[in-house]
């Protein structure tokens, strides 16, 4: 069956520290692999996308890698601060559907 | 522009009664989608729709239907609700296919079913 798994526990680092994310599937091909930031009480926000043909993608202080062999991305958050305290959710692309992750919560200390 | 929008932000329901949730979008994007998302669970997709008159099954589409009549409204039924459609619901648009492009995501409704 499909599957697609993030870090099950949460995150806690300190501020300035690098946060790494991880999320692994299986069963699934997809052609596109995005991520999203949640707050609580509030709906996913849109941050990444990455395709298949690329390795790695960057925006500002986030980078996402994609190893479609090893069926894996990582997400990175570089000099972190505590508002980058959130939910952050993987998604696949698959049959022009997105299938999520559950997500991993992020705590950054001051 | 306001988005995605969804109404109520809240609602409780007993067992048996129907409601709809709605959902608009003002980016005139013609894919929407409703998801639920349950604690410890990622977003699960409910129904899809890929322009006006169009819709199709997610991935748990039991107990609720939809509509697409406009490219702006997509709302959610719930024929008959039951306690196991306590969640909170969240509505979509993208202005492709999902998954190529990025998905503007509505502020939820949150829903007890009693």
């Amino acid at each position: 069956s499909q599957k697609i798994e993030q870090n099950s526990e949460a995150l806690n680092i300190q501020e300035g520290k690098t946060a790494t994310l991880t999320c692994n599937y299986t069963n699934y091909s997809p052609a596109y692999l995005q991520w999203y930031r949640q707050d609580p009480g509030r709906g996913p926000v849109f941050l990444l996308l990455i395709r298949e043909n690329e390795k790695e993608k960057r925006k500002e202080r986030l980078k996402v890698t994609f190893d479609t062999t090893l069926k894996q991305s990582l997400f990175h958050i570089t000099a972190s601060q505590p508002a980058d305290s959130a939910t952050y959710l993987c998604a696949l692309a698959n049959d022009y559907k997105l299938s999520f992750g559950a997500g991993t919560t992020v705590t950054v200390r001051a | 522009n306001a988005g995605v929008t969804q109404t109520p932000k809240f609602q409780v329901l007993k067992t048996g009664q129907s409601m709809t949730l709605q959902c608009a979008q003002d980016m005139n994007h013609e894919y929407m989608s409703w998801y639920r998302q349950d604690p410890g669970m990622g977003l699960r997709l409910i129904h899809y729709s890929v322009g006006a008159g169009i819709t199709d099954q997610g991935e748990v589409p039991n107990g609720y239907n939809v509509s697409r009549s406009t490219t702006e409204d997509f709302p959610l039924r719930l024929l008959s609700a039951a306690p196991s459609q306590t969640s909170v619901y969240f509505c979509a648009s993208t202005a492709g296919l999902a998954g190529v492009h990025e998905q503007y995501f509505g502020p939820g409704t949150r829903l007890t079913v009693t």
